[in-house]
């Protein structure tokens, strides 16, 4: 049963800690989402890469936040330094794009990352 | 700007009731339409509608899209405890494997 995997599932730390958030994708697909659910803002896609390569980090804060995949199993986010505002579910999810900009299979999404910061 | 919209924001019903959950979208380009059902934990993909007028069905759970104007439905029938939920909504983007989230509607089912 493939699914997404995503490490640690909790997180509490201090403000100004870095946070490092780990993802990986189901084997095969060839897309992964970060993304932050708050019950104020709900769903906010962060960063999204296809082929390992970054496609979208629009809404990503760029001071604090990065994202990278270092390669095809592995994807992460970084928060350094973290804020009390960054407390949230972090989810990755992965999906695969057979035809790029075209039809896409769905997104898978991992159980997530509440991550809470003090 | 890209919006999702659900309504209502949250339900209480009570077994057995038929539901309806509403969704508009703005979205650039739009592609498809996606339907997630979250318990307490991670959206498990419920369905994705591509074209106007033709109904997915999976057991009590249907949807529909209409792209004429820019909504969507998601019918529950016969609901059950199981079915309370977030139920979210999503816009599609041509061009880019982008997904727009609506807040959610919140169903309650009491027995």
């Amino acid at each position: 049963d493939a699914r997404v995997t995503q490490t640690p599932r909790h997180k509490v730390t201090e403000m100004g800690q870095e946070v490092t958030m780990r993802c990986q994708p189901i084997l095969g697909h060839n897309t992964v989402f970060w993304y932050r659910q708050t019950m104020m803002q709900g769903l906010e896609l962060l960063a999204y890469f296809r082929n390992r390569a970054p496609l979208d980090d629009s809404g990503m804060p760029k001071d604090r936040f990065s994202a990278e995949m270092p390669d095809a199993t592995l994807a992460t986010l970084k928060i350094q330094p973290s804020e009390p505002r960054d407390s949230a579910v972090y989810f990755c999810a992965s999906g695969l794009v057979r035809i790029a900009g075209g039809l896409t299979d769905t997104q898978y999404f991992g159980p997530g990352t509440r991550l809470t910061v003090l | 700007e890209d919006k999702v919209v659900q309504s209502p924001l949250s339900l209480v019903v009570h077994e057995g009731d038929t539901v309806t959950l509403n969704c508009s979208y703005e979205v650039t380009n739009f592609r498809s339409l996606l339907w997630y059902k979250q318990e307490k934990k991670a959206p498990t993909f419920l369905f994705m509608l591509t074209s106007s007028g033709i109904e997915k069905k999976s057991g009590r759970l249907s949807s529909i899209l209409d792209k004429k104007e820019l909504f969507s439905i998601l019918n529950i029938t016969a609901t059950q405890t199981g079915d309370s939920a977030v139920y979210l909504c999503a816009g599609g983007q041509g061009g880019s494997e982008k997904l727009v989230f609506g807040k959610g509607t919140k169903l309650t089912v009491n027995p």
